[in-house]
């Protein structure tokens, strides 16, 4: 079993302020990174895939970045508003293994 | 538009009373996978299927039972339902996971099983 974790596992945040948290994953056989963003009642969506060492990608106010040697992603959110409010999960996709491991997802509430 | 379909959204059932929970998608994806979610676990595999006929056991597969007779459709089926069955379940898909991985999967809306 791929260990995937997540941490914080919960943080509550100002609208306004801006908000990071980490996604750790095994450093050998990398293949892919997923974020997934998943609002209360909803399925899970995918924000961003990432495959190379030092990829960063943006959607909007919302950034992830990777370090594939040392095996960590993080996500963060800037000037977070309500809507932001969700978990937050990362899933990592190692090489030859035909499956992806969900770590246990970054609860975010922003507070208006 | 692109989906991935499930049914029910909601079921409640006794112990032992065998179970179906489909699954379809339009994309013409061949992976499909099951997960469960459970408070304070994350999402947990359950079986996946590269293709047609081909499927394979996740990470907890005990208690449950897939399909992949066509490429669109991966029920789950519970043969013995029992309490700790009692989960929120995902159906996703994607394209194969070597391409899979570059583009994301695609979740279904969710089955909330109740079982008691």
């Amino acid at each position: 079993i791929l260990n995937v974790e997540q941490s914080p596992q919960s943080l509550h945040v100002q609208e306004g302020d801006s908000t990071n948290f980490t996604c750790s994953f095994p450093s050998s056989n990398f293949y892919a990174l997923h974020w997934y963003r998943w609002e209360t009642a909803k399925s899970p969506e995918a924000l961003f895939v990432m495959t190379l060492n030092g990829d960063e990608k943006k959607k909007g106010r919302i950034s992830a970045t990777l370090n594939t040697k040392e095996g960590y992603s993080y996500l963060y959110i800037k000037g977070s508003q309500p809507e932001d409010s969700a978990t937050y999960l990362c899933a990592y996709g190692e090489r030859g293994n035909n499956r992806l491991a969900f770590g246990k997802g970054n609860q975010v509430v922003v507070i208006p | 538009e692109a989906q991935v379909t499930q049914n029910p959204r909601y079921l409640i059932t006794v112990t032992g009373k065998k179970l179906t929970v489909t699954c379809s998608q339009n994309m013409n994806h061949e992976y499909m996978s099951w997960y469960r979610q459970d408070p304070g676990l994350g999402l947990r595999q359950i079986y996946y299927s590269m293709n047609v006929e081909v499927t394979d056991k996740g990470d907890v597969p005990e208690g449950y039972k897939v399909s992949r007779k066509e490429k669109r459709n991966f029920p789950l089926i519970l043969e013995s339902p029992s309490p700790n069955q009692t989960s929120l379940y995902f159906c996703a898909s994607s394209s194969l996971p070597g391409q899979g991985a570059l583009w994301g999967y695609t979740f279904g809306s969710g089955t909330r099983l109740t079982v008691v």
